[in-house]
């Protein structure tokens, strides 16, 4: 069965960075490529990272240059470091699976990030 | 741009039907989607990928009563036989080199 189960969310100060988790099983993480996606409350969906197959990464406008995606095989994990966080990175952070490269078919419960201080 | 628009809600009573849209930008019209549904309080789940000729490809456990279509740049979601547990969020996805795009999802109540 594959699950994702990210942690590592929390109260953060602007400014601050913060290091995002998320473990899989039931499948390998360099297989496929691995996404973030956020949440703000009462909002929609928004694309973060992706991390390919091949180890290479994209990102939006609005975090690139203050987010980094990783990965380990080892742990079968995947990771979020976050630097320079500001009111607006407010949100639940999701990781999911893309199947073929394309559309997500597995998505994690999430975990919160608070920036405030 | 990659743009995928979606109407802010929907309603329809319980055991009726209902068919959401997503509309791809210009330029767009041959990129097939992916429909999520978002339950209250809970993370979204993959429900199918809609093609540009209308096939689409379901998640396993996802009922009959959910299916796909398309036509020209609008993909759509029908759920017949609407039930309580419908009620949620739907977001449509699609996908690009180095690109993901989410539509804003379709708040479907179910009266």
């Amino acid at each position: 069965e594959v699950q994702l189960l990210e942690s590592g969310g929390g109260l953060v100060q602007p400014g601050g960075s913060l290091r995002l988790s998320c473990a899989a099983s039931g499948f390998s993480v360099s297989d496929y490529d691995m996404h973030w996606v956020r949440q703000a409350t009462g909002k929609g969906l928004e694309w973060v990272s992706v991390i390919g197959i091949a180890g290479d990464t994209y990102y939006p406008d609005s975090v690139k240059g203050r987010f980094t995606v990783s990965r380990e095989s080892a742990k079968n994990s995947l990771f979020l470091q976050m630097n320079s966080l500001t009111a607006g990175d407010t949100a639940v952070y999701y990781c999911a699976r893309a199947n073929s490269g394309s559309y997500f078919d597995s998505w994690g419960q999430g975990t919160l990030v608070t920036v405030s201080s | 741009q990659l743009v995928l628009t979606q109407s802010p809600s929907a309603s329809a009573s319980l055991g009726a039907s209902v068919k959401l849209t997503c509309t791809l930008s210009s330029g767009h019209s041959s990129y097939a989607i992916a429909w999520h549904r978002q339950q209250p309080e809970k993370g979204p789940r993959y429900l199918m990928k809609v093609n540009t000729d209308g096939s689409h490809i379901k998640e396993d456990g996802i009922p009959d009563r959910l299916s796909g279509s398309s036509s020209g740049a609008e993909r759509y979601l029908t759920i017949s036989s609407l039930q309580s547990e419908d009620e949620a969020d739907y977001y449509c996805q699609t996908w690009g080199t180095g690109i993901v795009a989410f539509g804003g999802g379709t708040k479907l109540t179910v009266v």
